[in-house]
């Protein structure tokens, strides 16, 4: 089962515009990780947010956690052609015994 | 090693043969992942590892299903008597962290298994 689940299901921008991307989750967390994915190839850890914080940089990379939503979004500024990928918003479960969940991925292309 | 490695990285068998994948984790990581990823899909958990103990496996599928790491390093995971629906790309993924809170996990390249 997959707890998170990222919306849009897939994005098209044009390079040079951001990307926004969310991410909705069911139960508490002790933290969110969002991963890269690239086609063909194994996930990349980008950026990990703890439940007691709200906004994290790394980057080009932002991401805001709002845990009474229970949701995240992830923006990559000034995006570049080499940004297309999947992404993955995988969440760390209080008592999930030391396993991530993760949702179904955004398919995101930008265009040269 | 300098990375997560996998093999092989492409697996094609027939139904109802045995099947054993392998996964070198980064040497300093004490806890080892298996995750199953099908196409258009996030990875979905199989089991980890805590060096050599086990102490989840819920997320295997069925019996048929099983991982070692018998010194808590290089771990296998092993389908016996594969079906077409065991088709998917196979990840392991290691993490240096111990305990309740999850850190960054770092994935190899998976193994793609094909069952015709």
């Amino acid at each position: 089962s997959q707890q998170g689940e990222e919306d849009p299901q897939a994005l098209s921008i044009q390079e040079g515009e951001n990307a926004t991307m969310n991410c909705s989750y069911k139960t508490s967390i002790n933290n969110l990780q969002w991963y890269r994915q690239n086609s063909g190839r194994g996930l990349v850890h980008l950026i990990l947010i703890r439940s007691n914080e709200r906004e994290k940089h790394s980057g080009r990379l932002r991401v805001t956690l709002d845990t009474s939503k229970k949701s995240s979004s992830l923006l990559i500024t000034a995006s570049r052609a080499a940004d297309t990928a999947s992404y993955f918003c995988a969440t760390d479960a209080p008592g999930a015994n030391s396993k991530l969940t993760f949702g179904k991925g955004i398919t995101l292309s930008v265009r040269p | 090693g300098a990375g997560v490695s996998q093999s092989p990285r492409y697996k094609v068998t027939k139904r109802g043969q045995d099947v054993t994948l392998r996964c070198d984790p980064i040497s300093s990581h004490a806890t080892l992942y298996w995750y199953q990823q099908a196409l258009g899909q996030g990875p979905e958990f199989l089991t980890y590892f805590n060096y050599e103990a086990q102490p989840d496996k819920s997320g295997l599928p069925s019996d048929r299903f099983s991982a070692e790491r018998p010194e808590g390093s290089i771990s296998t995971l092993t389908i016996q008597r594969t079906e077409q629906r065991d088709s998917a790309m196979y990840r392991c993924a290691s993490s240096p962290s111990l305990g309740q809170d999850t850190g960054e996990l770092f994935f190899g390249e998976g193994s793609r298994l094909t069952v015709l």
